[in-house]
């Protein structure tokens, strides 16, 4: 499995874009890139996934560059209800069931 | 929209008993796992379930630790002599597989081992 690093924290304030970065060198041909949330004491939820190029969805958009050495998780507008943690994952999913890695993720605080 | 649940919410128990914890994964989906997260700590795979039968297991998913679908909704995990180290918060996930691959997750049991 592809080791991702991310930063540890980031701090933002209401109404502005966040981009979280995620470096992945030593992703496979067949990964994936997948972003998770998770809120204080809740289970993690699924946020956005991608390959290549960009992806976006009503939540979230996804840019990752030609050589998908890394990616960036795009949240458009932050409200308060954005403070969690975020975790970028890569894997294979040919598999269909593979178990998720999760790393120590980013943890975005939104401001008043 | 369809969730996932988890029973109970909170479990408070003492060392050495075993405890299960319950799960009711979305109607149709194939794939189940377990993952727990201790305070402050990362989220951890334990096992992944397809067709009644484990697909996967981590290193932490020793002896102590069983998985059952003993219907054709609840998926169980049990633990058979708890530790102090077993306090976590033990969520479950489902997927349905074919689609994205999005796996489901459900609230979470908060394991207190006394």
């Amino acid at each position: 499995l592809a080791k991702t690093t991310q930063p540890i924290s980031m701090d933002s304030y209401e109404g502005q874009e966040v981009n979280i970065t995620c470096s992945h060198n030593n992703i496979a041909t067949n990964d994936y890139i997948t972003w998770y949330q998770q809120f204080p004491s809740q289970g993690p939820r699924f946020i956005i996934q991608g390959y290549k190029t960009k992806v976006k969805n009503e939540v979230a958009s996804l840019f990752i560059p030609a050589d998908r050495k890394s990616s960036t998780l795009s949240l458009p507008r932050v409200s308060l209800s954005d403070t969690a943690v975020y975790y970028c994952l890569v894997g294979d999913l040919s598999g269909g069931y593979n178990k998720l890695i999760f790393g120590a993720g980013t943890r975005l605080a939104v401001h008043p | 929209e369809p969730e996932v649940t988890q029973t109970p919410s909170h479990q408070v128990t003492q060392m050495g008993q075993e405890v299960i914890l319950r799960c009711v994964p979305i109607s149709n989906h194939l794939y189940f796992y377990w993952y727990r997260q201790i305070l402050g700590q990362k989220v951890e795979f334990l096992v992944s379930f397809y067709n009644n039968e484990i697909s996967e297991k981590s290193e932490i998913f020793d002896d102590q630790f069983s998985v059952e679908r003993p219907d054709g909704s609840n998926f169980t995990l049990k633990i058979r002599s708890t530790k102090l180290e077993d306090s976590a918060m033990y969520f479950c996930a489902s997927l349905r597989a074919g689609v994205d691959n999005e796996q489901f997750f459900g609230p979470g049991t908060r394991l207190t081992v006394l």
